[in-house]
């Protein structure tokens, strides 16, 4: 069954560089198009970014220039990787799986991680 | 960037009661060259990740009860949950996935207990 899972460290410290990793099964990156969603805690849900079937990437313009997604489809695992971090960027993260409607990658999201807390503190 | 606003942001109901959680978008979703709205609509349970109920406006993801209805068209969309169960106390977003990035969220509706 589909499946995705985040790791990454619990905790980084403010102009640190954050670093996940997602980890899919039960469907090709080839396939699906894959995004990263975030939550500060207690708030709503943020789209930060994807990376398409075919390889190329999406950005949210608010993140884009310290945000950078990419894969590694032989592991079937999706990085993110974000530079500058600071204490507004406390949150979950989530990796997602876009839909697929008639053939053709949608941006819904049918299958989420569990999501992993990254904290941003000294 | 789309807006999208949601109302109300809580609603305080019974079981079994019928309720309506609105949502607008600041520019249309609708594509003429497919005739579909590009609005989906999710229920976060406490601890949980997101779970997608409807897409397209009103088309219910697979398993989802038959109790969930998505309407609307343009800028303004509706979710209804018919005969509320304990089960669905939760907060619900919806979400634009129109060709326009970023892909934004309403700010959420939390549904509780009366």
């Amino acid at each position: 069954q589909v499946q995705l899972k985040e790791s990454g460290p619990g905790l980084v410290q403010p102009s640190q560089t954050l670093s996940l990793t997602c980890t899919v099964s039960g469907f090709s990156l080839t396939s699906n198009s894959v995004s990263w969603v975030r939550q500060p805690p207690g708030k709503g849900l943020e789209w930060m970014g994807a990376i398409w079937s075919g390889g190329s990437t999406d950005y949210n313009s608010a993140l884009k220039s310290r945000l950078s997604i990419s894969r590694d489809t032989s592991k079937s695992q999706v990085f993110l990787k974000m530079n500058s971090l600071q204490t507004e960027d406390t949150a979950i993260y989530f990796c997602t799986r876009s839909g697929v409607y008639y053939g053709l990658s949608d941006w819904y999201f049918d299958f989420w991680g569990p999501g992993t807390m990254v904290t941003v503190s000294s | 960037d789309i807006v999208m606003t949601q109302s109300p942001s809580s609603l305080a109901v019974s079981a079994g009661e019928t309720v309506t959680i609105n949502c607008k978008s600041s520019q249309s979703l609708f594509w003429s060259g497919s005739q579909m709205n590009y609005l989906a609509w999710y229920q976060q349970k406490p601890g949980q990740s997101p779970k997608l109920l409807i897409y397209y406006a009103s088309t219910r993801q697979s398993g989802v009860p038959d109790r969930f209805i998505g309407s609307g068209s343009g800028t303004d969309f509706t979710l209804t949950i018919s005969g509320v169960q304990a089960e669905d106390l939760a907060v619900y977003y919806c979400q634009h996935h129109y060709d326009s990035l970023p892909y934004t969220f309403g700010a959420g509706t939390k549904l509780e207990l009366k």
